[in-house]
Parts: structure tokens; sequence; C-alpha cells
């Protein structure tokens, strides 16, 4: 079955750049979705179809996709951000990936 | 605006069987393709694809849970069910119905989510 890999944890100084990946085989072949769970909410997409935000993400948020990894970028991180964030895509079966705690310094 | 709700025992032994459902307000299931999953978290734990049926009835279902699940609609009532059989403590945790409008496409609606415990 197909794996999507994720970092368990990463963490960002206010204002700064944070990066999550989501590894996965020709993940660049697919499309990937992105979602934003903050603690006891359901999950909200935050990017869907690898770049494509949804009118109530901030345009802070940005993804692209190539070759075999997927990367969710939020600029000028705010503690608002702080949240897991998930990948997921289609390949016979709806997969997600395991999840990255984002923290915000 | 469509909202989705999901109700259902919040206590289920083993190896009795898990049943949900999840009604949908602001939109009629029978009147739009679009297609209704549930997802299911343990606690702690990461997001894990139950199945999901199309408006017209078909299913597409995680083949780790796909001999135990059974999902249906009911247009006279706008929901939608999840049934799940001879569960077990691995089982435990919050179920989510959602909505997405094809199956590569992103879960865009979501309900609130229903923790369901499972313990004799």
């Amino acid at each position: 079955s197909f794996e999507l890999t994720q970092p368990l944890s990463v963490s960002v100084a206010l204002g700064q750049t944070a990066t999550i990946s989501c590894g996965g085989d020709d993940i660049g072949s697919r499309n990937v979705h992105w979602y934003q769970q903050r603690p006891g909410q359901a999950p909200v997409v935050v990017i869907f179809r690898n770049s494509n935000r949804p009118s109530e993400t901030p345009e802070r948020f940005s993804g692209t996709n190539s070759g075999n990894t997927a990367t969710l970028t939020i600029s000028r991180a705010q503690a608002g951000d702080e949240a897991d964030y998930y990948c997921q895509v289609w390949d016979t079966s709806t997969v997600f990936g395991g999840g990255t705690k984002l923290t915000v310094l | 605006q469509v909202q989705l709700q999901e109700s259902g025992p919040g206590l289920v032994k083993p190896p009795e069987t898990l049943s949900l459902t999840c009604t949908v307000s602001g939109g009629s299931i029978s009147r739009s393709r679009y297609y209704w999953g549930w997802i299911r978290q343990p606690p702690g734990k990461g997001l894990e694809w139950i199945g999901s049926i199309y408006y017209g009835g078909n299913t597409y279902y995680n083949p780790s849970l796909k001999s135990r699940v059974t999902l249906s609609v009911d247009t006279s009532t706008n929901q939608f069910s999840l049934k799940l059989s001879s569960v077990t403590a691995a089982d435990t945790a919050v179920y989510y119905c959602a909505r997405h409008t094809g199956l590569e496409y992103a879960f865009l609606v979501w309900g609130q989510g229903t923790l369901v415990t499972v313990s004799s």
C-alpha cells in the first residue's frame, strides 16, 4: 500500500518560515492535500491539489509537489499556526501521512 | 453552507457492531454529486480513512478495514451511515464524517467528530 512519510515534529521561530515535507514514491504525479488540525478540533484543509488555497487559508500558506516530496510552507509563522498538519493523497484508497506537529517558538 | 453532524453511541462493547450516522444539513445528498466519507483518529494518533460512498451508492473502502465496514446512504433522511463490525479496543477513536467532490479530491467539509470507545 502507498505510504506517506512526514517528520514527527517541526519547530519554527515566530515570524520565520516553516516547511513540512511529505514523502512518497513519485508523489509528484498525484494530487496532494494538506490539513491543519488544532487540539480538539476537526481537520481543516489549508492546501488542496498541491498548491491551491481555500479562500479561508492565509496567503502565508503555500504548497509544492514534485518528484518524491510534497512540501507545505508557512511563511511569517504565527502562534496560531501551532497545530498538527497532515498530507493526503489518493492511491486506490485514501492515504494520510502520519502527521507533523508544528511548534512556533 | 453544508454542515455535517455525526451521531451514535459513545460506547460499544467488543465484539459488537459500531454504528454511526452523519446528518447533512444545508444541502441534499441526492441532488449533489459528492462523495461522503468517514475518517477516524485514535486518541493521540493520526488520521485513518475508513471509506467513502458516492451519492449514487458506489462504495470505496480502506483495504485494511474492508471486511468489517459497510457504508450506506439514506436520501430520505439526508444521512449516510457507517457500520463497523467485530470491534475491538483498537477501534476506539474519534470518528469524523466528511465530504469530498471526488476520490482524488480533498475533504473540504468535516463534521465535528464523535468519540467512540470500545470497552466491555
